[in-house]
């Protein structure tokens, strides 16, 4: 069974930084691309970054471009989303999602997902 | 970066009923198109996978079309479970971007 746990997330002042950790398990995580995706309070889903099967390529989202930074470990078969600089439009529930496919991605599995809350 | 526009962003309607939901995209993109259904403090299903393919384990009431621009989601006899966000997302090209949603209630 896939299953993917978030980790990291918390209150956090404006300009802070957190790293939010994903713990995949029940599939070959080395095989497959992964992602993160937010969603704010009551608000829809935002892509936010994502990451090729051994980080060779990234992508971002223009909204955190230059200041979060996606990158995974396949031998603990964790990904990773360095977030820097936060800022109060940040505040998100933050989703660590896995690719099937790299070029045209769809998401076939999610994990529950970390709140992040940034404000003084 | 391209947009993605869903229509209604709500509607209402019965147990039994059919139900359409419209996407479109700000510009061509084949028929790379899926579609996601979220229940509220819950994270997102995957349903509809290149506009028309059904996710495994998905009932087949659920149903998509449409290419180049447009597309729709039916749901062709809405269930009690069926009531939730749906979101439509574009992989034809990085960033990948999500609808604004579609609340399906009950009337």
């Amino acid at each position: 069974e896939v299953q993917l746990v978030e980790s990291g997330g918390g209150l956090v002042q404006p300009g802070g930084s957190l790293r939010l950790s994903c713990a995949a398990s029940g599939f070959i995580f080395s095989s497959f691309a992964m992602s993160w995706v937010r969603q704010a309070p009551g608000k829809g889903l935002e892509w936010v970054s994502g990451i090729s099967t051994s980080d060779e390529s990234t992508y971002y989202a223009d909204s955190v471009k230059g200041r979060f930074t996606i990158s995974r470990d396949n031998s603990k078969n964790t990904l990773y989303l360095q977030m820097n600089n936060l800022r109060a439009e940040d505040t998100a529930v933050y989703y660590c999602a896995k690719y099937r496919g790299w070029s045209n991605p769809r998401i076939d599995y999610w994990g529950l997902g970390t709140l992040v809350t940034v404000s003084s | 970066d391209i947009q993605m526009t869903q229509s209604p962003s709500s509607l209402s309607a019965s147990v039994g009923d059919s139900v359409t939901i419209a996407c479109r995209a700000s510009q061509s993109i084949g028929t790379i198109l899926n579609w996601y259904q979220q229940k509220p403090g819950k994270a997102p299903k995957l349903l509809i996978y290149v506009a028309s393919s059904l996710q495994s384990g998905v009932p087949s009431r659920f149903s998509g079309s449409g290419s180049g621009t447009d597309f729709t989601l039916t749901i062709s006899s809405l269930q009690p479970e069926d009531f939730a966000t749906y979101y439509c997302q574009q992989s034809y090209s990085y960033p990948l971007t999500f609808g604004g949603g579609t609340k399906v209630e009950i009337k």
